[in-house]
């Protein structure tokens, strides 16, 4: 069965101050690792897709990377619209995506 | 920007009544999903769904729900006679290729 362990469940940071999150998975033959954002009372929104071990992506502040057993999502500098909760999902086949409980980042100004 | 959009917002009804959520997936895409979102729970996958049939559903996906792309533009979900935990956010999602998922707003769903 697959499972993704998303560590820690919640991250206080002050504006500036630069941090990374963590995704534990298992999954036998990864399809795809992706990376959501999700605001209070709103779909989760898409932010990167992670492939291979060793690949990484970029987008603003933010730089996702994977290795065969987890995926940093980095947060640089962070501006107080960064808070959100971060999710981590892992696809094994097409169309079964497993996803964490989540990290909530709450960026202090 | 193209969005998947969903309808209603917030459901209401009562125990044991049949409910119909509906979504417009993004127009090019191939492939739709149907999750739940229980209130401080993690989002788990319900269904998904390709060329015109399901092709993978999981064990919450029992025989009370059904789902349905009634023509070009709609992917709607089913719920027979709704039970108290059936009460969460359901959101649509559609992708292209089967990858990288594009979701809705969600739809709060509320069983008294």
């Amino acid at each position: 069965e697959d499972q993704v362990t998303q560590s820690p469940e919640a991250l206080r940071l002050q504006e500036g101050e630069s941090s990374s999150l963590n995704c534990s998975y298992t999954v036998s033959g990864l399809r795809g690792l992706f990376w959501y954002r999700q605001d209070p009372g709103k779909g989760p929104e898409f932010l990167f897709t992670l492939y291979s071990a060793g690949e990484e992506k970029e987008k603003e502040r933010l730089k996702a990377t994977l290795t065969k057993k987890e995926s940093f999502l980095h947060i640089t500098a962070p501006k107080p619209e960064d808070s959100a909760t971060y999710l981590c999902a892992v696809q094994a086949r097409a169309g079964k995506s497993t996803f964490g409980d989540g990290t909530t980042l709450t960026v202090k100004p | 920007e193209p969005e998947v959009t969903q309808t209603p917002s917030h459901q209401v009804t009562q125990m044991g009544q049949e409910v119909i959520l509906r979504c417009v997936p993004i127009s090019n895409h191939l492939y739709f999903y149907w999750y739940r979102q229980i209130l401080g729970q993690k989002v788990e996958f319900l269904v998904s769904f390709y060329n015109n049939e399901i092709s993978e559903k999981s064990e919450i996906f029992d025989d009370q729900f059904s789902v349905e792309r009634p023509d070009g533009s709609n992917f709607t979900l089913k719920i027979r006679s709704t039970k108290l935990e059936d009460s969460a956010m359901y959101f649509c999602a559609s992708s292209v290729q089967g990858n990288e998922q594009y979701f809705g707003p969600g739809t709060r769903l509320t069983v008294t």
